[in-house]
């Protein structure tokens, strides 16, 4: 069986500083592993993706996740946040089918 | 090229009512999924169409609850009838490849159908 749990609903951090957003996952087989963005009043848009091959995984607008097996975690971080971050933000891991399995979500709040 | 695109965008309706959300995929996806947030909690899973077939149904709550993708085009997912703890946010997405969901390539989300049931 596959689960995510996402630490925290809502993360606030200054414009400027790390932004740590915590997920760990449950999998009975090899995960694949994601991580969404929402923006207000848009659909949700893939940010990065772990499959195989190199822990450490870049996506769009400097975000990154490093997968630690040995901690079932797949943390998304950037070095530096910006105001246009503000957004909710989903982790995802896939199984044996075809589905996504979701966390609940965390909102990420950049105070200027 | 074309997003996955989502009608109506919001939705309020009576307990007891029928309401009929709509998906248009990206054009030459066969992998179509519909996900169900109910507020404050994860998105879940409801269902999977590969073409117009109906791969996955799993999730789907209960009976009250029809999907369909004829033609293996655009879906449908009608509640019928509506209680208050169908309102919850549902999204579509589309991907090209079935192999667990994404393999190489990523499923594509639209904007979601916000349902509230009065």
């Amino acid at each position: 069986a596959q689960s995510v749990t996402q630490l925290g609903s809502h993360v606030s951090v200054s414009e400027g500083a790390l932004v740590l957003l915590r997920c760990n996952y449950s999998s009975s087989v090899p995960p694949y592993l994601f991580w969404y963005v929402q923006y207000p009043n848009q659909g949700l848009q893939l940010l990065l993706k772990y499959t195989t091959g190199a822990t450490l995984v870049k996506g769009i607008n400097g975000f990154e996740a490093e997968f630690k097996k040995s901690e079932t975690s797949f943390h998304l971080t950037k070095p530096s946040a910006h105001m246009s971050d503000a957004a909710e933000y989903f982790c995802a891991v896939s199984g044996t089918g075809n589905q996504f399995y979701f966390g609940t979500g965390t909102s990420l709040t950049v105070i200027p | 090229e074309a997003g996955v695109t989502q009608f109506p965008s919001h939705s309020v309706i009576e307990k007891g009512q029928t309401v009929t959300l709509r998906c248009d995929p990206i054009s030459g996806h066969d992998n179509l999924y519909w996900y169900r947030r109910v507020m404050g909690k994860e998105i879940k899973f409801l269902l999977h169409f590969v073409k117009e077939s109906k791969q996955d149904e799993s999730g789907m709550p209960n009976n009250r609850f029809l999907a369909e993708r004829t033609g293996g085009t655009y879906s449908t997912l009608k509640v019928q009838p509506a209680e208050l703890e169908d309102s919850g946010v549902y999204f579509c997405a589309s991907s090209q490849d079935g192999n667990r969901g994404i393999t190489n390539t990523e499923a594509f989300f639209g904007q979601g159908t916000r349902l509230t049931v009065v």
